[in-house]
């Protein structure tokens, strides 16, 4: 059973470019979450999807951001235009269900280090 | 707001020390705790998760404990090695997601 997959691994885009993020999670796993991780902080939470539905988005900037998880194909992390200050790592993670409320344990892919120059 | 905060924010030991990494958080109404491991450039492996209801788990070398009503938590290494070198980071689980701690650098000296 393959881990959570992400790509492309490392992204170099211009300012004012598009940049999309993509995660597979693990086989059998329907909850998927992003994460950014800005140089020298920790993670911070973005945003929780599950097939073609966004639970949560309380993480993720209001402007130029958006995810997606549809019913055939991986989750995409879209950033428009981006900025200097977009320049993170984004990891996704993927869980199989969630339980009376408790959320199970989240399987983490290698992360996309972007860079915005 | 949840708040995680580890100390101390780095941590060098020689080989074969035993060693205690602390993690603190504000609210104590969590469903568990997980402690991960992240090397340089690399994305994060699951190390040991704590339901909300338990003291603590083990695996291997690695033992961590769960105090919900003070808020903390703290990961024990046994005799460590260079291999552990790592960044180590805590979590707590809201609702929806995960509230990360900055991280624990740990440096294990041949």
């Amino acid at each position: 059973n393959a881990g959570v997959m992400q790509n492309p691994r490392h992204l170099v885009r211009r300012r004012g470019q598009e940049a999309r993020l993509r995660c597979s999670p693990m086989k059998g796993h329907s909850h998927v979450y992003w994460y950014r991780q800005l140089p020298e902080e920790g993670l911070k939470f973005m945003v929780y999807l599950q097939k073609e539905n966004i639970i949560d988005e309380s993480g993720m900037p209001k402007e130029r951001f958006s995810a997606e998880f549809p019913k055939e194909g991986p989750s995409i992390l879209r950033i428009q235009q981006v900025v200097r200050g977009d320049s993170a790592a984004y990891f996704c993670a993927s869980s199989p269900q969630m339980t009376k409320g408790i959320t199970d344990t989240q399987y983490f892919g290698p992360g996309t280090r972007l860079t915005v120059l | 707001k949840q708040e995680v905060t580890q100390i101390p924010a780095a941590l060098s030991v020689p080989e074969g020390e035993n060693l205690v990494l602390n993690c603190s958080f504000t609210d104590s109404a969590i469903y568990n705790l997980q402690w991960f491991r992240q090397d340089p450039g690399k994305g994060l492996t699951s190390l040991l998760l704590i339901q909300s209801s338990q003291r603590e788990q083990t695996s291997g070398r690695l033992n961590a404990s769960l105090d919900k009503s003070s808020g903390r938590s703290t990961l024990y290494i046994a005799a460590s090695q260079p291999g552990d070198s790592a960044t180590y980071l805590c979590a707590v689980t809201g609702a929806n997601n995960l509230f990360f701690g900055t991280g624990t650098r740990l440096t294990v000296i041949p």
